[in-house]
């Protein structure tokens, strides 16, 4: 049971616009740490996708995150087949004595 | 540019102590700010944060996980290892090392990964 909570699968047409929800809790989300996303291809590594509301260099601006109280979301507008993959947001929890969560992940199948 | 590798054993047997070893280039465990962790994946399942390690020695464990796990830094060598103990069949998953960035040794964002190593716990 991750400690954010991502929806299991999203799925959009090339060209739409599809968001991942990221839904977390006072102590992780809504404090002032940010939400970062990444994304794993199918038999790869995650990659940095997102960092707070930034992008790493080489990342089209098609991607971008935005976070609200307690959740996120990740939009991906002008969808394309080379978008489908695994999406996991992730952001630091300052319950205990302070840990990294991960989201339990979201599939994203290009229809 | 940074790149980080992982290494280790592909297979462990129930009980026994997994030592993995993450050698980066690109970055320096000295430098201020930075910081090498630890996260795994189980086969389908989502990814789980497990240890970090900072430029200052500081150390920063998974509550679940902090009995069994230790991470050691070797600054000279450029390497990160991590040790868990007692490993059971739902250890089984890839084991990557990330670059951890960030300002503190709270927060910040796993910048670049290392392309993971499998590990299957069998007897």
């Amino acid at each position: 049971q991750s400690v954010l909570t991502q929806p299991p699968s999203v799925s959009g047409a090339p060209g739409q616009r599809v968001t991942i929800s990221c839904t977390g809790s006072s102590s992780n989300i809504g404090t002032n740490y940010d939400v970062h996303w990444y994304q794993q291809l199918p038999g790869t590594a995650p990659k940095l996708l997102i960092y707070g509301n930034n992008r790493p260099s080489g990342v089209p601006d098609r991607f971008s995150g935005s976070k609200s109280g307690t959740s996120a979301s990740l939009a991906i507008i002008g969808l394309q087949a080379e978008d489908e993959a695994d999406y996991y947001c992730q952001s630091y929890d300052t319950s205990l004595s302070g840990f990294w969560v991960f989201g339990g992940g979201t599939k994203l199948t290009v229809l | 540019q940074i790149t980080l590798k992982e290494s280790g054993p592909t297979l462990v047997e129930p009980t026994q102590t997994l030592t993995l070893t993450c050698t980066f280039s690109g970055l320096s465990l000295s430098t201020s700010g930075v910081g090498v962790g630890w996260i795994r994946q189980p086969p389908g399942k989502a990814l789980e944060w497990l240890a970090v390690i900072f430029w200052d020695d500081t150390k920063r464990y998974s509550p679940s996980l902090k009995r069994r796990l230790t991470i050691t830094g070797d600054t000279s060598k450029n390497r990160v290892v991590l040790s868990m103990t007692n490993m059971d069949p739902v250890d089984t998953a890839t084991y990557y090392c990330a670059y951890r960035r960030g300002g503190s040794s709270t927060g910040g964002v796993f910048d670049s990964w290392g392309q993971g190593t499998s590990v299957t716990v069998s007897s």
